[in-house]
């Protein structure tokens, strides 16, 4: 069946401008998860949804991020009022269950911050 | 903050060679997976050995877990060039999220 989808795959924005970044995960899915990878490095979580829930927003860097999930299937991570330290690859995942032990990711969505 | 680190940074090879990577983490987890990442976007899972399992293999690759140490090794026998991507180790665990850990990854580079 279809992967985990993102879009855009790429984001060029100024600073100080909002940013939504989108995700579809496998449909069934029941786990959600948001990570952060910057140039040269490992990822990062960000924040983890069970169904429409975030039991997990631990990882989120700033009040400027914030992301929601509807309809157990759709998440939407935005960031406001973007820094240029903010550029990055914003990868997703999605599991079956929150205790399945293998994530499925995304192509996910390059910013850049000018 | 990252948990685990994996050595080396970075490995040249020569085509049909070995690779050996290692991970180390810093604390108790559930299992470990290694994934693939190609051109800096998405991953790909490769394998998962968990924390009672001692080796595990699949086709080219063999890994290791010693929880004593901390530490996991993937070995990919025989590489090819499209082996060249990076490589992650990342932990999990079964707390409140079972978020994955992951390290800063080895960047595999097999010559022709």
């Amino acid at each position: 069946g279809a992967g985990v989808s993102q879009s855009p795959s790429n984001k060029v924005t100024e600073k100080g401008k909002d940013v939504e970044l989108r995700c579809d995960p496998i449909s069934g899915h029941t786990a959600l998860y948001w990570y952060r990878q910057r140039l040269g490095q490992g990822l990062e979580f960000l924040i983890y949804f069970q169904g429409n829930s975030a039991p997990d927003k631990s990882g989120l860097p700033s009040d400027r991020f914030s992301a929601e999930r509807t309809g157990e299937s759709v998440s939407t991570l935005t960031i406001q009022r973007t820094q240029q330290e903010d550029s990055a690859v914003y990868l997703c995942a999605s599991s079956l269950r929150e205790w399945a032990e293998t994530q499925y990711f995304g192509p996910g969505t390059r910013l850049l911050v000018l | 903050s990252q948990q685990g680190e994996e050595d080396p940074q970075a490995l040249s090879i020569q085509e049909g060679e070995n690779a050996t990577m290692n991970c180390s983490y810093k604390t108790s987890i559930n299992n470990l997976q290694w994934y693939r990442q190609n051109s800096g976007r998405g991953l790909v899972h490769l394998i998962l050995i968990r924390s009672n399992e001692r080796e595990k293999h699949s086709g080219r690759l063999r890994v290791t877990l010693d929880t004593s140490k901390k530490s996991s090794s993937l070995l990919i026998t025989a590489s090819r060039a499209a082996d060249t991507p990076s490589y992650f180790c990342a932990t999990g665990r079964m707390d409140s999220s079972y978020k994955l850990i992951f390290g800063s990854g080895t960047r595999l580079l097999v010559r022709p």
